[in-house]
C-alpha cells in the first residue's frame, strides 16, 4: 500500500543524545516536512524539503537537522542542542511544493528524554 | 509573523447535531486551506480543503466556507456522530523562507455525546 511511514513509533533518549526518526514515503511525493506538536498544541513546522538534495529551516529548526539523499527519505535528528526535545514529531509528504496539494502524514513518533 | 488561529479550543455537541468549527487566519496571500482530523496519537488525516477563488465547497458530510473578507474559515460537521471526536486543524499555505508550507492554527477539540 501507499503512504508514509514513520519509525519508531515511541523512543526514548537521555539527555545529551543525538536521536534520528525515519520518515519514508513511497507515493512519489516531491515535498517532505517534519513538524512537531506538544500537547494540546498545533503542528510546528521545523524542517521542510520541496526537493531531494535540498532542505529548508521551519519556524523551529534549532537543536534539529535533516538530510534529504533520496526522494523516498527524510531522515529528522534531534541533537543534544535541542533543549526540551520531548514532543511529538509527524512527517508529512506532498506532491508537489508551493504547498497547495494536501499534505498526508504519518503517525507520528512519540519521543520522550529521560 | 502571520499565523492561523482557532476561535474556540472546545466544543461539545450532541450526536445528530450540526457541528461548526471556526478558523481566523490572518495571511491574505494564503491561496490554500485545509481542514484535518487528528484523533489521540495518530496523524492528522485529510478532511477536505478549499482554494482561495472559491467561498464554499462540500463533501460527504462536511463543507468547508471560505470567507476571505474578513478571513475566516469554518468547518461545517452535519449529523455529528461519535466518531467525529477529534481536534480539528485548519491549515493554510504560507511562504516560508524560499518555499512554502503548510502552517497549522491550535485546533479545536470536538466532543460528540450520545
Amino acid at each position: 500500500d501507499g503512504g508514509i511511514t514513520q519509525s519508531p513509533k515511541y523512543l526514548f533518549r537521555k539527555e545529551g543524545q543525538n536521536v534520528t526518526l525515519s520518515c519514508e514515503q513511497n507515493l512519489n511525493h516531491d515535498a517532505m516536512y517534519w513538524y512537531r506538536q506538544d500537547p494540546g498544541q498545533g503542528l510546528r513546522l521545523i524542517y521542510y524539503s520541496q526537493i531531494v538534495n535540498d532542505f529548508q529551516k521551519g519556524d523551529i529548526a534549532e537543536g534539529y537537522s535533516v538530510s534529504r539523499e533520496k526522494k523516498e527519505s527524510f531522515p529528522l535528528t534531534v541533537t543534544s542542542a535541542q533543549k526540551n526535545p520531548t514532543a511529538f514529531y509527524l512527517c508529512a509528504s506532498s506532491s508537489r511544493a508551493p504547498a497547495d496539494t494536501e499534505a498526508f502524514f504519518g503517525q507520528g513518533t512519540r519521543l520522550t528524554v529521560v | 509573523g502571520e499565523n492561523v488561529g482557532l476561535h474556540l479550543p472546545t466544543l461539545s455537541v450532541q450526536e445528530g447535531d450540526n457541528s461548526i468549527i471556526n478558523c481566523a487566519y490572518s495571511n491574505s496571500a494564503s491561496d490554500y486551506f485545509i481542514w484535518y482530523k487528528q484523533e489521540s496519537g495518530k496523524g492528522p488525516q485529510f478532511i477536505i480543503d478549499i482554494r482561495s477563488n472559491m467561498d464554499k465547497r462540500q463533501g460527504q458530510r462536511v463543507t468547508v466556507l471560505l470567507n476571505k473578507t474578513v478571513k475566516h474559515l469554518s468547518l461545517q460537521i452535519a449529523a455529528t456522530q461519535p466518531g467525529d471526536s477529534a481536534v480539528y486543524f485548519c491549515a493554510e499555505n504560507i511562504r516560508e523562507n524560499s518555499g512554502y508550507a503548510l502552517n497549522f492554527g491550535k485546533g479545536t477539540s470536538l466532543l460528540v455525546t450520545p
